[in-house]
């Protein structure tokens, strides 16, 4: 069975860092990109960032570039995002998201996690 | 970047009846086109990919269509389950960007 677990949420003060990840399990983890996607309280779906299968490429949100870095280590199946400088507008849930097939970069999101909620508050 | 458009933002219907949900592209985005569905507290969950299929374990229900900036998500008979907000979502160019929703309620 698919799964991916998000961890590392929390409350946070505003220009401050936290470090979200994300285990896999179910799936070859490394023939997969990987997404994050995250969703302020009572609002839509945003896209924040996305890395391919081994790591090499990655894009991210204009909202978050040069603040957020996505990563992945494929040895422990696990799935990172660095933010820093955070700010309130960064409250949000924030799910990974598996792409549906190994042979597309932007692939749809097949699976996701429960997320984890991260507020920037002082 | 390309806005997606969903229409209505929300409608209500009773069980049984046939729903069309619309998502109109600002420029085409091809077939890459996908819709989730979302319940409260609940993640997202993938329905229709690239336009018009079916993701797995995905009730026969439910059918996408179109291509360049025109895409519908037809639910032909509505379940009490089936009430939900949806999503529309483009993979066509980055950055990749969702609708705002569509909020499906029980009249």
């Amino acid at each position: 069975e698919v799964q991916l677990l998000e961890s590392g949420g929390g409350l946070v003060q505003p220009g401050g860092s936290l470090r979200l990840s994300c285990a896999a399990s179910g799936f070859t983890f490394s023939t997969y990109a990987m997404n994050w996607v995250r969703q302020a309280p009572g609002k839509g779906l945003e896209w924040v960032s996305t890395i391919s299968a081994n790591g090499d490429s990655t894009y991210c949100a204009d909202s978050v570039k040069g603040r957020f870095t996505v990563s992945r280590d494929n040895s422990k199946n696990t799935l990172y995002l660095q933010m820093n400088s955070l700010r309130a507008e960064d409250t949000a849930v924030y799910y990974c998201a598996k792409g549906r097939s190994t042979s597309c970069y932007s692939c749809a999101f097949d699976m996701w996690g429960q997320g984890t909620m991260v507020t920037v508050s002082s | 970047e390309i806005v997606l458009t969903q229409s209505p933002a929300t409608l209500s219907l009773s069980p049984g009846e046939r729903v069309t949900l619309s998502c109109r592209a600002s420029q085409s985005v091809s077939s890459y086109l996908a819709w989730y569905q979302q319940k409260p507290g609940q993640a997202p969950r993938l329905l229709i990919y690239d336009a018009s299929n079916r993701a797995t374990g995905i009730p026969a229900r439910f059918s996408g269509s179109g291509s360049g900036t025109d895409f519908t998500l037809t639910i032909s008979s509505l379940d009490p389950e089936d009430f939900a907000v949806y999503y529309c979502q483009q993979r066509s160019n980055w950055p990749i960007t969702f609708g705002q929703g569509t909020r499906l309620e029980i009249k």
